[in-house]
């Protein structure tokens, strides 16, 4: 298996333009975690499915934010409009029920000016 | 939701020196993990603890959970340039939810 694979790797956007963060997890997992890495706040949870079904997304910073799981094997976070501070890197993580541990993706790497 | 603090935030040994990182949850842990992240890099698994008092090793690289199931440390023997990135503590909550700690940079100068 390949791994969670996101794209893009990296992404430099004008402010108020909506970014889109894809998200492919591991084929058979069945939970996916969305999580914002700063130096200022360390490591996010944004917003978790479970079988495609979002659970929590208390995480989530604001309305310009949202996330989508259409089917088991792709996910997108979108950012509408896109604010300098949202300038991250966004991690996209998946995994099987019970106690497993969770597989990273390489993350994208998202710059607002 | 669980909080997990970890110490200290950032470190800088010697190589060959041993070090020892710490992870505390504000609720009991059902599953720790260890997780190490290359800057700029994603995470990648180390290992998982699930029983009080349980303790696992990975080259020189060794977690423990204590019995209480509320601590856990990483200890490192001899460390290595390798060894440096960060590290991060994960607990899974209710509702298969996924939190991780604050991470603690370590740098190993040569």
């Amino acid at each position: 298996d390949a791994g969670v694979i996101q794209s893009p790797r990296h992404e430099v956007t004008e402010m108020g333009q909506e970014v889109t963060l894809r998200c492919k997890p591991i084929s058979g997992h069945n939970s996916l975690f969305w999580y914002r890495q700063t130096m200022m706040r360390g490591l996010e949870l944004l917003i978790y499915f479970n079988n495609n079904v979002p659970i929590d997304d208390s995480g989530m910073p604001e309305d310009r934010f949202s996330a989508k799981m259409p089917n088991a094997s792709f996910s997108t976070l979108k950012i509408q409009p896109s604010e300098p501070r949202d300038s991250a890197v966004y991690f996209c993580a998946s995994k099987l029920g019970g106690s497993t541990e969770a597989f990273f993706g390489q993350g994208t790497r998202l710059t607002v000016v | 939701s669980q909080e997990l603090e970890q110490s200290p935030q950032s470190l800088i040994v010697q190589e060959g020196k041993n070090l020892t990182i710490n992870c505390t949850s504000s609720k009991t842990l059902y599953g720790l993990y260890w997780y190490k992240q290359k800057y700029g890099e994603g995470l990648i698994f180390l290992m998982m603890l699930q029983k009080g008092g349980e303790e696992k090793s990975h080259e020189k690289i060794t977690a423990k959970l204590d019995e209480k199931k509320q601590q856990s440390s990483l200890h490192i023997t001899a460390s290595q340039p390798s060894h440096a990135g960060i590290y991060l503590c994960g607990a899974a909550g209710r509702g298969n939810q996924f939190y991780f700690g604050t991470g603690t940079s370590l740098t190993v100068i040569p």
